[in-house]
């Protein structure tokens, strides 16, 4: 069984452009996560998205927006990029209840 | 949300049992407690969770006593792979919140 895929692994953008990221759970997870993770720091939680609704917002400005499709899937986006949103962004899918997250490689966004 | 504490890091030696410490005083009555371990540019990885009393996998046990107030994991017979960072987390299916973690390191 495929684990959570993350797409791009690597990216780089310019400061004020838009970026889009992308999580696939694994089969039969509902619920996904996303996370941020600056070099040297514990990841930081953005979003919570289960059956297509938000279930919870981390302490993330509105340049942060995110969605989850039919199948599951979902997308992170990000505006007017700031140098200070380089970071590592995870995804994380789960079941309903104490199960446990499993978490993709990630993505390296880069904002020069 | 209950909040974590853990020692920022550890050293320990290879082929010795590594326990790991973490409190977690206003820890909910519905809330598990899951242990992950993360090494550098990957995501983290689940390493066990529980309940109450002792939780034991093929990879770590996992201790918590009667007021489930802190936990303890414990890795046996560590090895230098086993250098990483190690995030002790309260919660039941809900926005999980990791700490700063503890940074592992494994001496030959």
């Amino acid at each position: 069984d495929a684990g959570v895929t993350q797409s791009p692994t690597h990216l780089i953008k310019t400061r004020g452009q838009h970026v889009t990221l992308r999580c696939s759970p694994i089969s039969g997870h509902k619920s996904v996560s996303w996370y941020q993770q600056v070099l040297g720091q514990g990841p930081q939680f953005i979003f919570q998205y289960y059956e297509k609704e938000e279930r919870g917002r981390g302490n993330f400005p509105d340049r942060f927006s995110a969605r989850q499709f039919p199948n599951y899937s979902s997308e992170l986006n990000v505006n007017a990029l700031l140098l200070g949103d380089s970071a590592l962004y995870l995804c994380a899918s789960s079941e309903t209840g104490p199960y446990g997250y499993t978490f993709g490689s990630g993505t390296r966004l880069t904002v020069v | 949300l209950a909040k974590t504490t853990q020692p920022i890091s550890m050293d320990s030696y290879e082929g010795q049992e590594v326990n790991i410490t973490c409190s977690h005083n206003n820890i909910a009555t519905n809330d598990y407690i899951t242990w992950y371990q993360q090494f550098p540019s990957q995501g983290p990885r689940f390493i066990i969770q529980g309940y109450k009393t002792k939780v034991t996998n093929e990879v770590a046990s996992l201790f918590i006593p009667a007021d489930r107030k802190s936990s303890t994991l414990s890795l046996p017979r560590v090895s230098l792979s086993d250098t990483a960072v190690y995030y002790c987390l309260v919660g039941y299916d809900d926005k999980i919140i990791f700490g700063k973690g503890t940074r592992l390191h494994i001496l030959p």
